[in-house]
């Protein structure tokens, strides 16, 4: 069965500079698609980023960027420039290629605070 | 175009009660999914529902829990005869065929 790791149960980080997020996962598939999501005080899941497996470049959106080591099984998450909005819970998701859409394993997640 | 809309927001339930969470999709989306979140943990699939089918519920427990999305009306997880156990944040998400999740904020279920 696949799983994901996040081994950082919290993080801190001072507001303009740059923190990273680590996940491990364990799957014996070789294609499959790997998620950064943010719960913040609302509780409402943000899709934050999105990576193919099949593709070897990382993913990108902005001040988020991943750090995707297949071989390694290790998918983390970079985040540039850091505001005092990107406070919340980070969690990693992997879904199998073939799976349904909403089909998600999660990780336990990595609480974020950003100092002013 | 209202997002993801799930009522109650808290839901306070005896033991052996029941408890009926609905899940109103973003508007166009014939796809739902629910999740349940148990404190300090990620969520879990329970279950992905298009209208009137039950697409996979590979992650919905074998008793006590079902889910519905009918042609009209939202879609409504229930669970009967609750338990201590079964007190978490239930979570409900929506897309189109193959698109992003778009979530809703919850119903947070509390077993006296």
């Amino acid at each position: 069965a696949q799983t994901v790791t996040q081994s950082q149960p919290e993080m801190s980080v001072q507001e303009a500079e740059t923190v990273t997020l680590s996940c491990t996962y364990d799957t014996s598939e070789s294609d499959y698609y790997l998620f950064w999501y943010k719960q913040p005080p609302s509780r409402q899941m943000i899709l934050v980023i999105r990576q193919e497996a099949y593709k070897q470049q990382n993913a990108t959106e902005n001040r988020f960027s991943v750090n995707f080591q297949k071989a390694a099984k290790s998918f983390s998450l970079k985040i540039s420039d850091s505001q005092l909005g990107d406070a919340a819970m980070y969690f990693c998701a992997y879904r199998r290629l073939g799976g349904s859409q909403g089909n998600l394993i999660f990780g336990k997640g990595t609480k974020l605070s950003v100092k002013p | 175009n209202a997002g993801v809309m799930q009522n109650p927001r808290h839901l306070v339930r005896r033991r052996g009660q029941e408890a009926r969470l609905r899940c109103s999709p973003m508007k166009g989306h014939s796809h739902v999914y629910w999740y349940r979140q148990l404190p300090e943990e990620g969520l879990k699939f329970m279950v992905y529902l298009q209208k009137e089918n039950i697409i996979d519920e590979s992650g919905m427990p074998k008793e006590r829990f079902s889910a519905e999305f009918p042609k009209e009306g939202p879609s409504i997880l229930r669970i009967q005869q609750v338990v201590r156990g079964d007190s978490a944040a239930y979570f409900c998400a929506s897309s189109t065929l193959n698109e992003k999740l778009f979530f809703g904020s919850g119903t947070q279920l509390s077993v006296l």
